[in-house]
C-alpha cells in the first residue's frame, strides 16, 4: 500500500541554524500539507499546497517557513533560522481527493 | 479553530463496540466530517470521512445525524491496537487546513 516517507526521522540542529525536511507524498497526489505538533500539544496546520504553489498558510508558517516541490517526487519544509521553540514533530501529508494521508514525522530537536 | 467538541477521554473495553461523539452544531452545508487517529506520536491515521449518508469501511462506521450537527465513530469490535486518540474533523474544500482539536483519549481495557 502506497504511503507518505519522510527523512530524517529525527534531526537535531541548532539554534539559527537552517533545517530543511524532506517528504516522498503518495506519489499521483496533488495535495501536499505540513503540519507540526509540539510534545503534548495539538496537530497544528502549517500550510497546504497544490499545483506548485502555497494555497493557504496559517499564522505560524512565517517567513522563516519556505516550501519547495523541487522535482516530481519530493516536497520539503525549510526553516531558515530555527528557534527553540521550532522543536516539535513535524508531518507531511498528501492527497488525491478529500483523504489526508500521513507520514511519520520528523522529530526536530533545537537546541 | 476547532469546530467540534469531543468528551476528552472514553474507556472501552476490548472486543466490545466504542462509540465515539461529536458535536459539529456549526457544519456547514459543503462541509465534510472526518475522523483521524494517532497513536502515541505516530502520524494521524486516516479512518473515514462522510457528508451526510452513514459511512462503513474496513476500519469503522459513521453515523450523522440527519441535521448533521453530531456524528458518532463506531468501532465495532475493539482491540488493544485501537487505544489512541481520535480526532473528529469538520472540513469544506480540499486543500483546506485540517483543525486538529484536543480529541478523545481512548483506551481499550483488556
Amino acid at each position: 500500500e502506497p504511503e507518505v516517507t519522510q527523512t530524517p526521522s529525527h534531526q537535531v540542529t541548532q539554534m539559527g541554524q537552517e533545517v530543511i525536511l524532506r517528504c516522498v507524498p503518495i506519489s499521483n497526489h496533488l495535495y501536499f500539507y505540513w503540519y507540526r505538533q509540539i510534545l503534548g500539544q495539538k496537530v497544528e496546520f502549517l500550510v497546504s499546497f497544490y499545483n506548485n504553489e502555497i494555497s493557504e498558510k496559517s499564522e505560524i508558517f512565517d517567513d522563516q517557513f519556505s516550501v519547495e516541490r523541487p522535482d516530481g517526487s519530493n516536497f520539503t519544509l525549510k526553516i531558515r533560522s530555527t528557534k527553540l521553540e521550532d522543536s516539535a514533530m513535524y508531518f507531511c501529508a498528501s492527497s488525491l481527493d478529500r483523504m489526508e494521508f500521513f507520514g511519520p514525522g520528523t522529530r526536530l530537536t533545537v537546541l | 479553530d476547532a469546530k467540534t467538541t469531543q468528551p476528552t477521554s472514553m474507556d472501552c473495553a476490548e472486543g466490545r463496540a466504542a462509540n465515539l461523539p461529536c458535536n459539529h452544531s456549526t457544519i456547514s452545508g459543503n462541509e465534510y466530517v472526518y475522523w483521524y487517529r494517532q497513536i502515541h506520536s505516530q502520524g494521524p491515521q486516516y479512518i473515514i470521512h462522510g457528508l451526510k449518508n452513514n459511512e462503513t469501511n474496513e476500519m469503522a462506521s459513521l453515523i450523522i445525524t440527519e441535521d448533521r450537527k453530531s456524528s458518532t465513530l463506531i468501532l465495532p469490535h475493539a482491540t488493544l491496537r485501537d487505544t489512541a486518540v481520535y480526532y473528529c474533523i469538520v472540513r469544506g474544500n480540499t486543500g483546506n487546513q485540517f483543525y486538529f482539536g484536543t480529541g478523545t483519549s481512548l483506551t481499550v481495557i483488556p
